[in-house]
């Protein structure tokens, strides 16, 4: 089984300071975790994924997010938040076995850009 | 390669009418997925398809809910005697196997 904790329904970020989600995952098989953008009444738009390789995984639009094993966590960040960073993020965790398929979403943080 | 196209992207009903809801997933992706999103959550598996077999259904999918892949092409889902509970984002996504997961614009179910 898995589940993944996004710490803080909503984040405030200045324009240009560091932006800082985070997740921490639960799961009983080696992971793979991805981070979703969703912008308001759209669907979901993938960030990043990681599945076992490097553990620094570099995504689109800036966004990087680091996996470490021992803290059970996959927070996303970026060094210099725009505007257009407003939306919703969630992290997601599922298994890396074989006929894992379903994924497992956290709750979502809200992150809000200050001009 | 457009993505994954869902239709209607709002939907409108009155408590105890039938609605069905359309996905059609990247042209390629043999995977198919429903989930659903309320308020202030993150999506929930509802079930999947890998081409037109439905290999699992989440108990979060009561007798109401059916779904469908004909050939393993578009996807419908169908809710039967809505109920206000039934008002949602309803998100499809696609994936080539054990690949990511593409979701489309999802639909909005409002049930009055």
């Amino acid at each position: 089984a898995q589940s993944v904790t996004q710490l803080g329904s909503h984040v405030s970020v200045s324009e240009g300071a560091l932006v800082l989600l985070r997740c921490n995952y639960s799961s009983s098989v080696p992971p793979y975790l991805f981070w979703y953008v969703q912008y308001p009444n759209q669907g979901l738009q993938l960030l990043l994924k990681y599945t076992s390789a490097a553990t620094l995984v570099k995504g689109i639009n800036g966004f990087e997010a680091e996996f470490k094993k021992s803290e059970t966590s996959f927070h996303l960040t970026k060094p210099s938040a725009h505007m257009s960073d407003a939306a919703e993020y969630f992290c997601a965790v599922r298994g890396s076995g074989a006929g894992s398929y379903q994924l497992t979403f956290g709750k979502g943080t809200k992150l809000s850009v200050i001009p | 390669d457009t993505g994954v196209s869902q239709d209607p992207r709002h939907k409108i009903t009155k408590r105890g009418q039938n609605v069905t809801f359309r996905c059609d997933p990247i042209s390629e992706h043999n995977r198919l997925y429903w989930y659903r999103q309320t308020l202030g959550q993150g999506p929930e598996f509802l079930t999947y398809f890998q081409n037109e077999a439905q290999l699992e259904k989440s108990r979060l999918l009561s007798d109401r809910f059916s779904a469908e892949r004909p050939k393993g092409s578009f996807s419908t889902l169908e809710i039967q005697r809505t109920e206000q509970g039934d008002s949602a984002m309803y998100l499809c996504a696609s994936s080539l196997l054990e690949e990511s997961q593409y979701f489309g614009a999802g639909t909005r179910l409002s049930v009055l």
